[in-house]
């Protein structure tokens, strides 16, 4: 198994600039989220999903769509990139079946908003 | 919605000193509490977590407290050692009982001194 993959790794935009964040796992994971990491504020919850066809917002949706088509991907839309949103965005996925909450992080996306 | 918030946000200790970590929440349905450490330029990894019916676990050196009155919980590294050095999260969750956000703390910063 790859486990939690996000591409890209580094990212850099223009204020307005619209662009989506990958994000896959091949675990058959049920759950996903997005999170963004900022110094000081830890990990703040942007989106999650419980399943394929099912998304709920986190702590800090606001400019950010998800889709959940496939158990697989769960990609994240930045619509109108602001300097805000800059920030390191993780992408993590729990096993289905309920035996284990643990979330698996993938590696993580940077990206800075010019 | 759930609010985590942890102290301190820095942490210093000598080598094979303990360090404590303390976080509290804010919903008292939560039942699900895990801790991750991050390396620097690392991913988040579970290191332990616990459950609402439990009030203390222990894995080697590290063991996590929970007091369900208060609504607070601790994480508690014994003899720490060098590679004990990371930033480290609280998070709650009513994941328990069924899939549901995961919201964590703004971190805690530790330094181990050789």
């Amino acid at each position: 198994n790859a486990g939690v993959t996000q591409t890209p790794k580094f990212q850099v935009l223009k204020t307005g600039q619209s662009m989506t964040l990958q994000c896959a796992q091949d675990m058959n994971h049920e759950y996903m989220s997005w999170y963004r990491q900022d110094p000081g504020m830890g990990l703040r919850l942007i989106h999650y999903s419980v399943g394929a066809g099912i998304t709920d917002q986190g702590e800090v949706p606001n400019g950010y769509n998800v889709s959940r088509s496939t158990t697989e991907d769960f990609p994240l839309r930045l619509l109108s990139a602001a300097p805000s949103q800059t920030s390191v965005y993780f992408c993590a996925s729990i096993p289905s079946g309920r035996a284990s909450n643990e979330q698996f992080f993938g590696p993580g996306t940077r990206l800075t908003v010019l | 919605g759930e609010n985590v918030e942890q102290h301190p946000s820095t942490l210093s200790v000598q080598e094979g000193d303990s360090a404590v970590i303390k976080c509290t929440y804010s919903d008292s349905a939560s039942n699900y509490f895990p801790w991750y450490k991050q390396e620097l330029g690392k991913r988040p990894q579970l290191i332990i977590d616990i459950r609402s019916n439990v009030g203390e676990k222990k894995d080697q050196r590290i063991a996590v407290t929970l007091n369900k009155t208060a609504k607070h919980f601790s994480l508690h590294i014994t003899e720490t050692q060098p590679e004990d050095s990371a930033v480290y999260f609280c998070a709650a969750s009513k994941m328990e009982t069924s899939y549901d956000k995961v919201i964590f703390g703004p971190g805690t910063s530790l330094s181990v001194i050789p």
